[in-house]
């Protein structure tokens, strides 16, 4: 199957600073890439949706500012936390869905710790 | 709304078969995936159905009837590695619409 990266793996900051997640269709074009978190033992969260040259549309209850998210091109997404808080530290996971065949990939995910 | 219900949990033994099924009232329909997801990583592609009828992937093979608004996921000659989470989730509008997850399905498979 296709592969979506995802960097870093895991992170540590510091509360209050920012950090930032790439997430890259590694062989196919991707038409839209989708930002989840996940907290332990729950269910996968939208966060928000992005297309390639377009502001990203955002999951109610997200902050568009405190999750700043670019898509710079077809394979390439990031998702940028801003002033961390320790309630941040989650799961992070990125998607990309290829048109043709339809088919959507989940990214490794990348474990956010605040300190 | 949206509502997709699968089993909580479910258990089977090694080499055995196993169906887990999934059904779903949402506002529109555009297709249905299946993920596995073990624990701590990432949900891991399995299928997608958006024809009624029998998809077939080595051991994993997936049913969609549109109409009944119902998928299920058959897992033959289940082997230990295969205890994980398995998701249901559904495309409801559009090519770029979000996944509609289901709560997903604990499956245990024991010697």
């Amino acid at each position: 199957g296709a592969v979506v990266s995802q960097h870093p793996s895991r992170v540590i900051c510091k509360s209050g600073t920012s950090v930032k997640i790439e997430c890259r269709s590694l062989d196919f074009q991707a038409t839209t890439m989708f930002w989840y978190r996940q907290f332990p033992k729950q269910s996968l969260m939208l966060m928000a949706t992005s297309n390639e040259g377009s502001k990203a549309t955002y999951e109610q209850g997200v902050e568009k500012d405190k999750f700043l998210i670019n898509h710079a091109s077809l394979t390439l997404s990031t998702l940028t936390v801003t002033s961390a808080h320790p309630e941040d530290s989650s799961f992070y996971i990125c998607s990309a869905r290829r048109a043709s065949p339809t088919e959507q990939y989940f990214g490794p995910g990348t474990r956010l710790t605040v300190t | 709304g949206q509502n997709i219900d699968q089993p909580t949990e479910m258990t089977a033994t090694e080499g055995a078969i196993v169906q887990i099924n999934c059904t779903y009232q949402t506002s529109g329909f555009n297709g249905l995936f299946w993920y596995q997801q073990h624990a701590g990583e990432a949900p891991t592609f399995l299928s997608y159905n958006v024809l009624d009828g029998l998809e077939e992937k080595g051991r994993f093979s997936s049913f969609l009837s549109r109409s009944k608004g119902y998928s299920y996921l058959l897992l033959k000659e289940l082997q230990m590695k295969d205890s994980a989470s398995y998701l249901c989730a559904v495309i409801t509008r559009g090519s770029q619409g979000n996944l509609i997850f289901g709560k997903g399905t604990k499956l245990s498979v024991k010697p």
